[in-house]
């Protein structure tokens, strides 16, 4: 079993829906949850980090975390085709900055 | 504030070849992490390293290595490149490495082509 399990993909909503991102994780031990957001050919950029159980908001995005059942998801409301992007869920585990990415959820949003 | 800074950014080599990457941290940051990102096997952490100590390292073979220099600057090397080790290399900084689960800040990344 992977440590970070997320559904590849492709996802896709029409403007102005909301796309949710969901991502299941094994190690129990995790503390910290990132999302971070690729576009094509380019490098990862942090978009929320999590760590209490609960919702998380920032603008358009909302990062959710449940530790009891192992989830973390996020949610862009008014979604629009900029956000179109590979969306990774990581996690910090093994101590230190060792972060475990799941494979990513590849976004289309549809003009 | 200047972000993560990762030369070169393209390059092409050839099997059995050795290549050198640098990482310059956001200034302030201590901790250096690597990260390999294929098309197949998504993003995978090579190591991690802070105050010149190499704290984490994954699962990759010896030919991987890497280093830190007292200025928080890495570099990684990469020893008789194999085809399969064409990848999208990434360095992440980070501000506070005493605790674990700060985030990590990307690089733009170095593309490495081996044929």
């Amino acid at each position: 079993q992977k440590e970070v399990e997320q559904n590849s993909g492709p996802l896709s909503v029409p403007e102005g829906a909301i796309a949710s991102l969901n991502c299941t994780y094994s190690d129990r031990g995790s503390q910290s949850f990132f999302w971070y957001r690729q576009y094509s050919g380019k490098s990862p950029e942090l978009i929320m980090s999590i760590y209490s159980n609960g919702d998380k908001e920032d603008g358009r995005f909302t990062a959710q975390l449940n530790k009891a059942s192992q989830y973390v998801s996020l949610l862009i409301r008014d979604s629009q085709p900029s956000d179109s992007a590979t969306y990774l869920c990581a996690m910090n585990s093994g101590g230190y900055q060792k972060v475990t990415f799941g494979i990513g959820t590849k976004l289309q949003v549809i003009p | 504030k200047a972000g993560v800074t990762q030369t070169p950014r393209y390059l092409i080599k050839t099997r059995g070849q050795q290549v050198t990457l640098s990482c310059s941290p956001i200034s302030g940051h201590r901790s250096v992490s690597w990260y390999q990102q294929t098309p197949g096997q998504g993003l995978q952490f090579l190591f991690e390293y802070f105050s010149e100590t190499q704290r984490n390292k994954g699962n990759f073979p010896g030919r991987f290595s890497g280093r830190q220099f007292s200025n928080s600057r890495s570099e990684m090397n990469v020893s008789t490149l194999e085809l399969g080790d064409s990848a999208l290399y990434l360095c992440a900084s980070s501000w506070d490495s005493q605790s674990s689960g700060n985030t990590i800040y990307f690089g733009e990344g170095s593309w490495l082509t081996v044929v």
